[in-house]
């Protein structure tokens, strides 16, 4: 199946510092939606978007769709400890019900 | 809302028995499932569809006898790990979609085969 590049692959970054990640393909996705995933647990949905262009917010975390819908991106604001973890970004085209997922980004925060 | 359990959390069996792990929606029905293995430090890889009341999709590469899934109601699906040996040892995750966008996961299933 396909697969999502997502970029970095990891980031170390120290707490209250803003975090961007972002996901690619070279096909097109009508919905993307972003995960993140504790150790040993499963993703948890954190942010979904339906429509080229779409810019969302949850909480500290903000996502946009991009335009050509090739991509997207995920902010994260003012990160705290609890933001480590593993970041999965996963799209889903037109007509389909799976997902493919992204490489993942693993997120460590320094206190 | 939205929650997915699955069962059990962990499970450690023998080369060459099975291993059924469940997944129910908890406050949802769900006629899709989806089961995923995820390596170490490796995403979630896609192994089948599971649409309640009909035979699973797998994906290319995954053996239907060896993966047995049955989607008997609109809140349970199991996977039967048939005949497992240590390569099957992964991490095994469900999701159900209550429509056709999101998809909720469960906790994941760990399964180890000595």
């Amino acid at each position: 199946g396909q697969q999502l590049n997502q970029s970095p692959q990891s980031m170390f970054i120290q707490e209250g510092e803003d975090v961007s990640m972002n996901c690619t393909s070279s096909s097109i996705f009508n919905t993307w939606l972003w995960y993140k995933q504790d150790p040993g647990e499963g993703p948890v949905l954190l942010i979904a978007l339906y429509k080229a262009g779409e810019l969302t917010s949850n909480g500290r975390l903000t996502a946009q769709f991009g335009i050509t819908r090739k991509d997207s991106f995920l902010n994260i604001s003012a990160s705290i400890p609890s933001d480590v973890g593993i970041y999965f970004c996963a799209g889903r085209q037109t007509g389909a019900n799976n997902l493919f997922f992204g490489t993942g980004t693993r997120l460590t925060v320094i206190p | 809302g939205a929650v997915v359990s699955q069962h059990p959390s962990w499970v450690i069996c023998k080369s060459g028995t099975s291993v059924k792990i469940e997944c129910r929606s908890l406050d949802f029905q769900a006629t899709t499932m989806f089961w995923y293995r995820q390596f170490p430090k490796q995403s979630l890889m896609l192994m089948a569809t599971s649409n309640e009341g009909s035979k699973a999709t797998y994906e290319q590469g995954v053996e239907k006898d060896k993966f047995l899934i049955n989607h008997a109601s609109l809140t349970l699906s199991t996977l039967t790990v048939t005949s497992a040996h240590p390569e099957d040892s992964s991490f095994y995750i469900c999701s159900a979609a209550p429509g056709i966008h999101e998809q909720y996961f469960g906790p994941g299933t760990r399964l180890t085969v000595t």
